[in-house]
C-alpha cells in the first residue's frame, strides 16, 4: 500500500517563513517532488529529491530523509503571490517500467498581511 | 516549452453516455497519466502509460478505461459515465528517466448530470 500525508492547511504572514511537512510509506520509492498549485490552474513543478539532504532553489527549499520516510518544503519570505495549495508526490517504484507520480492530498497555504 | 493538452477545458455529459477525454503532449515523453481531483482528496490516479500500448493501472482505475495508440496522445474512457464521476481530470506526462518533473495539462471540469 501507499500513504502520503501532509497537513491539509496552513496559514503563516507574510514575510515570515514556512515549513510544510510530508511523510509517506510506498512500495518502492525513486525521488520526491514538490509541486505548487493555484486555485483553478495546473500544478507546476517546484523542486525534486531523489536523495538524503536539503536542495535549494531560490526562496524555496526542499528536504528528504529517505529512512524516516519523510521531506519538508520550505518557504521563505513569504509573499501573498504564495498562496496556492503545495502538493508532495512520490515517483513509486510498483515494476519494470511502471513508476507513477503518486500524489498526496496537498496543504493549503494561506499567507496573510 | 512543454506544452500538454486536454481537448476540452469544460464537459457536460448525462449518465450513462460512454465518454472521451484526450490528452496531447507534444514533448515525445514516454510517461503518461491520468489523475482526478476533488475537493479534500486531492490528486487521484487513474492511470498510468509508460509506453505506447502499455498501460498500468492506479490507485482508483474503477469505471475507466485508458487508450495510447500514439505516444503523444493518452485518452480517458469512462465506459457509462455516472454522477460520482464528477470531478476535475488532470493529465500530465513526463520523461521515463528519474528525476524529470511531470507537466500537467490545464484540466478538464467534468460533469456528469
Amino acid at each position: 500500500g501507499q500513504n502520503i500525508d501532509q497537513p491539509t492547511e496552513m496559514t503563516a504572514t507574510e514575510g515570515a517563513i514556512v515549513q510544510i511537512n510530508c511523510t509517506y510509506q510506498t512500495s518502492g520509492f525513486n525521488g520526491l517532488f514538490w509541486y505548487q498549485q493555484h486555485a483553478g490552474e495546473a500544478p507546476t513543478f517546484l523542486s525534486y529529491n531523489v536523495l538524503d539532504g536539503l536542495e535549494e532553489k531560490g526562496r524555496f527549499s526542499s528536504f528528504l530523509s529517505r529512512s524516516k520516510g519523510y521531506s519538508y518544503l520550505l518557504l521563505k519570505e513569504l509573499q501573498m503571490k504564495d498562496s496556492a495549495s503545495y502538493l508532495c508526490a512520490v515517483r513509486d517504484q510498483r515494476g519494470v517500467g511502471n513508476t507513477p507520480l503518486v500524489f498526496g492530498k496537498g496543504t493549503r497555504l494561506s499567507v496573510i498581511a | 516549452d512543454v506544452k500538454v493538452t486536454q481537448s476540452s477545458r469544460y464537459l457536460v455529459k448525462r449518465t450513462g453516455e460512454k465518454v472521451f477525454l484526450e490528452c496531447v503532449q507534444d514533448m515525445d515523453h514516454e510517461n503518461m497519466f491520468w489523475y482526478r481531483q476533488d475537493p479534500g482528496l486531492g490528486l487521484r490516479l487513474i492511470y498510468f502509460s509508460y509506453d505506447v500500448k502499455m498501460k498500468e493501472k492506479g490507485d482508483i482505475p474503477e469505471g475507466y478505461s485508458v487508450s495510447r495508440e500514439k505516444k503523444e496522445r493518452f485518452s480517458l474512457i469512462l465506459e457509462s459515465a455516472s454522477t460520482n464521476q464528477t470531478s476535475m481530470y488532470l493529465c500530465a506526462s513526463k520523461w521515463g528517466r528519474r528525476g524529470t518533473e511531470a507537466f500537467f495539462g490545464q484540466g478538464t471540469r467534468l460533469t456528469v448530470v
